[in-house]
């Protein structure tokens, strides 16, 4: 079946970087994007970007533009996510998530996505 | 930004019976191509979100007939024909004509 495994909870410093990856097996890894989203405490769901594992091109919500990382390894089918400059805003379940899109002149938009990997938790803090 | 509000914030919903949700866009999310970028998805307690409703109105694969969405341009339900205690969860309605903003959420609980 097709699943998301998401790597373990972090705590991280304030100023420092995180990398999250997520593992995808069930289903043919180059067919599908892959979104990240977070979700941070009294906050609602937000969309960080997204990337096309067919041939690496990424979009990238403004909000988090220059700050995050968004790449694929298409040997072991995994995704990553590296934030950098964490504050403690940045606190929160992080979500990969399968889902379809459209890629228009080389760049990935956003369609609907249709399976979640459990999350990990990244806690910033001094 | 396209903002999404949705309301209620809370339902409280005896087994059984019906329940709705409204979603309401600040722009239509009408998409040259003729979709409509909405969707609903619930939050059980303790799990992540889940994809119920595509493009306003198909269930995803699994999803039981008693959920259902409708609408168009910028106003939009999701209902539930009767309620049954595992729908408990938060409900959020997504866009995606605009990069992706989520609704606020729905808490639904049974009484």
């Amino acid at each position: 079946q097709v699943q998301l495994v998401q790597s373990g909870a972090e705590v991280k410093k304030p100023g420092a970087s995180v990398k999250v990856s997520c593992k995808a097996s069930g289903y043919n890894f180059i067919g599908y994007y892959l979104y990240w989203l977070r979700h941070a405490p009294g906050q609602g769901l937000e969309w960080m970007g997204m990337i096309n594992p067919r041939g690496g091109a990424t979009s990238y919500a403004q909000k988090f533009q220059g700050r995050v990382t968004m790449t694929r390894d298409t040997s072991t089918a995994t995704v990553y996510m590296e934030l950098s400059s964490l504050r403690s805003e940045d606190t929160a379940v992080y979500y990969c998530a399968r889902g379809y899109g459209i890629t228009l002149f080389g760049v990935p938009s956003p369609y609907y996505m249709d399976v979640w990997g459990k999350g990990t938790t990244v806690t910033v803090s001094s | 930004d396209v903002v999404m509000t949705q309301t209620p914030l809370s339902l409280s919903v005896t087994p059984g019976q019906p329940a709705s949700i409204s979603c309401k866009s600040s722009q239509s999310l009408l998409h040259s191509d003729g979709k409509t970028f909405l969707h609903w998805y619930l939050q059980k307690p303790g799990h992540s979100p889940q994809l119920l409703i595509y493009e306003v109105s198909n269930r995803f694969s699994g999803v039981p007939d008693r959920f259902s969405g409708s609408g168009s341009g910028t106003d939009f339900t999701l209902k539930i024909s009767r309620v049954e205690a595992e729908d408990v969860g938060i409900y959020y309605c997504m866009q995606s004509i605009q990069f992706v903003t989520f609704g606020g959420g729905t808490k639904v609980e049974i009484k």
